[in-house]
């Protein structure tokens, strides 16, 4: 059963047209992650949500946002996206502290036309 | 950038030889994750290891780190077709609180039947 999922799999946007990507979870976790991987690259960690508090990585584009409504959702909004945004994006969860791996969902791919 | 480097970049080799794959990281951790990517999809956990830990097994796999180098081993013996993908290592530098992964830069390994 899956545990994170992403929808859509696969999403079409124009330049500049906003566009939300979403995540859900199962497993009750309070951390969760947006990545952004590019072809043949290696994820690359936006932000993330550590229960309601959200935290930006120093080199996140201002264009990217997150909203964590309730524990298991959590949504990826680019507000104006360009051409380099086109990417895959994975959202992943984990539970805070200690060590403890991270379940990743199988991903968006973002086209821009 | 915390963004750990692999190599090698690509590997190929024929089923039922072993396949080694090198990680190199940039800060302290608290430890070290492999994860396997198949094309097109999500991310999948294969082995933890922790910063007071030299070696760890599971299955087809062998990890080992060492912290003084700041650099992990991924081994899997007598490789598949199926492990065909791209492995990546994640460092947590964090002891508490959320677990921010960063990831290497991958190594595609290609088992040729």
């Amino acid at each position: 059963d899956a545990m994170v999922i992403q929808n859509p799999r696969y999403q079409v946007t124009q330049f500049g047209k906003p566009v939300t990507l979403s995540c859900s979870q199962t497993l009750n976790h309070n951390v969760m992650y947006w990545y952004q991987q590019k072809s043949s690259q290696a994820p690359k960690l936006l932000f993330h949500y550590y229960d309601k508090d959200f935290n930006n990585e120093a080199d996140t584009p201002d264009n990217f946002q997150s909203r964590r409504p309730n524990t298991s959702f959590c949504f990826l909004d680019i507000r104006s996206p360009g051409l380099g945004d086109a990417a895959m994006y994975l959202c992943a969860t984990s539970r805070k502290g200690g060590d403890t791996e991270a379940f990743f969902g199988q991903g968006t791919r973002l086209t821009v036309v | 950038s915390q963004q750990g480097e692999e190599d090698p970049q690509a590997l190929s080799i024929q089923e039922g030889e072993n396949a080694t794959m090198n990680c190199s990281y940039k800060t302290s951790i608290n430890n070290l994750q492999w994860y396997r990517q198949n094309s097109g999809r999500g991310l999948v956990h294969l082995i933890l290891i922790r910063s007071n830990e030299r070696e760890k097994h599971s299955g087809r796999l062998r990890v080992t780190l060492d912290t003084s180098k700041k650099s992990s081993s991924l081994l899997i013996t007598a490789s598949r077709a199926a492990d065909t993908a791209s492995y990546f290592c994640a460092t947590d530098a964090h002891a508490t609180g959320a677990n921010n992964l960063f990831f290497g830069t991958g190594t595609r390994l290609t088992v040729i039947p």
